[in-house]
């Protein structure tokens, strides 16, 4: 089975400063593929950027960019010249080709707060 | 993006009553899912459907739980009778694709049994 694990509770950073956020997975599937959403005060859910399994490359979108490190099953999030509204819940969540196919499986999400 | 709509964005019904959840998917997806949220904890996959059927469903799938999408107009959740634990907020999302393809979700219904 799939399993998503963020072990960062909460952080909190200065505004304009980088911040990373960690998230490890687990599935059988050698093809899968890795997203990290956030959840607004609003409750509302966006997709901000993924990374497929095959890809070397980390993806990078906007001042998002992932650190993913296969062997370690590791996909970070990180975030730089952080602002105010990126306050908020990330969550890092996976999809295999395979297990579990059509399911997106989360993590308990990381609560970041940036402080002026 | 594209903008998954669910109506209403809070409903509080009395225990064992029916409730049904209205999600209308963005036009061009084919994969449509629920999701539900206790508060402040983790998203949990409930069901998918395609091409109007029951494709995969959780353990939090109970059988008090249904999906339909008529005629391709909502795609709605239902629960019937509704029970205390039901209460969460409840995420309709879509995609064009499987796995491979971003899932974008709707901005939730909060449902309160009572």
């Amino acid at each position: 089975a799939q399993k998503v694990t963020q072990t960062q509770t909460s952080i909190s950073v200065v505004e304009k400063t980088t911040v990373t956020m960690d998230c490890v997975y687990e599935t059988r599937d050698s093809s899968y593929f890795l997203f990290w959403y956030k959840q607004t005060a609003s409750g509302e859910i966006v997709f901000l950027i993924r990374q497929d399994s095959y890809k070397k490359e980390n993806a990078t979108v906007g001042h998002y960019s992932l650190n993913f490190q296969k062997p370690k099953s590791s996909i970070g999030l990180i975030i730089t010249a952080t602002q105010i509204e990126d306050s908020a819940v990330y969550f890092c969540a996976m999809r295999a080709n395979t297990e579990g196919a059509d399911r997106l499986t989360f993590g308990k999400g990381t609560q970041l707060i940036i402080q002026p | 993006g594209p903008k998954v709509l669910q109506i209403p964005s809070h409903q509080i019904i009395d225990m064992g009553q029916m409730v049904t959840l209205n999600c209308d998917p963005v036009s061009n997806h084919l994969y449509f899912y629920w999701y539900k949220q206790i508060l402040g904890q983790q998203m949990e996959f409930l069901v998918n459907f395609y091409n109007g059927k029951v494709m995969e469903k959780s353990k939090l799938f109970k059988d008090q739980f249904s999906v339909e999408r008529p005629d391709g107009s909502y795609f709605t959740l239902k629960i019937q009778p509704t029970a205390l634990e039901d209460s969460a907020v409840y995420f309709c999302a879509s995609s064009p694709y499987t796995a491979n393809t971003e899932v974008f979700f709707g901005k939730g219904t909060r449902l309160t049994v009572v």
